[in-house]
């Protein structure tokens, strides 16, 4: 399977636990982004990623959410002290390098908080 | 407000008819992306426009992008259940990659 993968799909957390969530890019594709949508809104960007560095964490919120991408492995997004409200689905998607603009997306991992 | 404005949210039709999704915006766009979403899935990329009065097709479904690049249309032809569901238009709102999604149209075909 060559496409964005993500992982567990399913996560349910009760208020106080962290989550983590992670996605592998495309092959080939070096950049990832996140992206949330919460239940009847629409996708809002998250936090972009390339390997080692945060290009741009303009969606992220400042308290407990924190984003990385390592050398080696996936990209996870981790979610500290989870409240309810942080209940969603939350989708990666990767890019080449070369044409950021057309990203192509993991099915993402819906996270319910009790 | 939403920086990309989708109509209508909502189309119920039936199998065989036509239909036209619009998009639009009062900022230019340097493309703009076009996306289904299942139920319970991620967003499938349908198609890249790039140019201004650009026109793509992809089996029974048009895809233009106006002129001024700041609206761009779907138009299905002969509608089937298959084609049933959110269809969502995205782009690159200024030099970043980040994108920036309108709120969707959610599109039932009944057979």
């Amino acid at each position: 399977n060559a496409g964005v993968m993500q992982n567990p799909r399913h996560l349910v957390r009760r208020r106080g636990q962290e989550a983590r969530l992670r996605c592998s890019p495309m092959k080939g594709h070096s950049h990832v982004y996140w992206y949330r949508q919460l239940p009847e809104e629409g996708l809002k960007f998250m936090v972009y990623l390339q390997k080692e560095n945060i290009i741009d964490e303009s969606g992220m919120p400042k308290e407990r959410f924190s984003a990385e991408f390592p050398k080696e492995g996936p990209s996870i997004l981790r979610i500290q002290q989870v409240v309810r409200g942080d209940s969603a689905a939350y989708f990666c998607a990767s890019s080449l390098a070369t044409s950021g603009y057309e990203q192509y997306f993991g099915p993402g991992t819906r996270l319910t908080v009790t | 407000t939403q920086l990309l404005e989708q109509s209508p949210q909502f189309l119920s039709i039936q199998e065989g008819e036509n239909l036209t999704v619009y998009c639009n915006s009062s900022s230019v766009f340097s493309s703009l992306q076009w996306y289904r979403q299942e139920p319970g899935e991620g967003p499938v990329l349908l198609v890249t426009v790039v140019t201004g009065g650009e026109v793509k097709k992809l089996k029974r479904l048009t895809f233009q992008f106006g002129d001024a690049r700041k609206d761009s249309s779907l138009h299905i032809t002969a509608a089937q259940p298959g084609d049933t569901g959110l269809y969502l238009c995205a782009g690159p709102p200024g030099a970043g990659n980040m994108l920036t999604f309108g709120g969707g149209t959610r599109l039932m075909v009944k057979p």
